[in-house]
C-alpha cells in the first residue's frame, strides 16, 4: 500500500516568502507529527497531531510556523515570512493508533522535504 | 548535554565487518527506536523495542533498561548498509520522539 507522501520534494524560496508543505499521511493512521532537520543534524520534533486536533506544538520554533489537519487526514505545515535558518528538510510521519490505545507507535516517514532559503 | 546521544558519529567498515552503533538517553521512555536514513532523506524504522532484544536478517538491537543504553549491531556488513542510523526514544508521557544526531556509517567492498 502507499506511505506517507509528502510534497514539494524540494522548495526553493527568497528569504520572506511564504511557504506550504504538504503530508498525506498512511490512510488511517490517526496520529501525525512534523518534524525539522537540519543539515547533519538529528531531526527534532515540530507539533503532533491526533486526527484533526493538534494536541502538541511545543516544538515549532516560532509564530511564524503554523500547522494544521482540518480533516483529519492532510496536513500542512505553513512557514510565514521565510528566514534563512528555517532552512532543513521538513519530515512529516504518521502512526495508527496514538499511545494508550494499545496499538503499535511505530512511526512511517515520509521522504522530506527539502527547503532551501535564499 | 542532548537527551539521546550516539557514538560514533562516523563509521567506516570493510565488507564483511561486524559493526555496533551506541546509543544512550538520559530521560525515562516507553520505547527506543532504531532509524535508517539514506541519502535524500527517506527514513525506515528498522526497530522499535522496550526491553531485550531483537533481530531481523543482519541486524540485531538490544535494549538496557536500566543502564538506559541501546545497541544497533549489523553482522556482515555489506556496502549497501552504507547510511545515517538515528536512535530515537519515545519518553514516558508523550507520544513524539526525541532523537539522537545520528551514526553516518560508510561500508567499503
Amino acid at each position: 500500500g502507499a506511505g506517507v507522501s509528502q510534497s514539494p520534494r524540494y522548495k526553493v524560496a527568497k528569504r520572506g516568502q511564504d511557504v506550504a508543505l504538504r503530508c498525506d499521511p498512511i490512510s488511517g493512521h490517526v496520529s501525525l507529527f512534523w518534524y525539522q532537520q537540519a543539515l547533519g543534524q538529528g531531526p527534532e520534533f515540530l507539533t503532533y497531531f491526533q486526527n484533526e486536533a493538534q494536541l502538541d506544538k511545543s516544538g515549532l520554533p516560532s509564530d511564524r510556523f503554523f500547522a494544521e489537519r482540518p480533516e483529519g487526514s492532510v496536513s500542512t505545515l505553513k512557514i510565514q515570512r521565510t528566514q534563512q535558518e528555517d532552512s532543513a528538510v521538513y519530515l512529516c510521519a504518521s502512526s495508527l493508533v496514538p499511545r494508550g490505545q494499545g496499538g503499535t507507535d511505530t512511526q512511517y516517514f515520509g521522504p522530506g522535504t527539502r527547503l532551501t532559503v535564499l | 548535554k542532548n537527551e539521546v546521544e550516539q557514538s560514533p558519529q562516523n563509521l567506516t567498515a570493510q565488507e564483511g565487518e561486524f559493526i555496533t552503533i551506541n546509543c544512550s538517553y538520559s530521560v525515562g521512555i516507553s520505547a527506543l527506536h532504531w532509524l535508517q536514513q539514506h541519502p535524500g532523506g527517506g527514513i525506515v524504522s528498522l526497530f522499535m523495542l522496550s526491553s531485550g532484544k531483537k533481530k531481523h536478517g543482519r541486524l540485531i538491537a538490544t535494549i538496557n533498561i536500566q543502564e538506559k543504553h541501546s545497541s544497533l549491531h549489523i553482522t556482515a556488513s555489506h556496502p549497501r548498509d552504507s547510511a545515517v542510523y538515528i536512535c530515537a526514544v519515545r519518553s514516558d508521557n508523550t507520544d513524539k520522539l526525541i532523537f539522537g544526531t545520528g551514526t553516518r556509517l560508510q561500508v567499503f567492498p
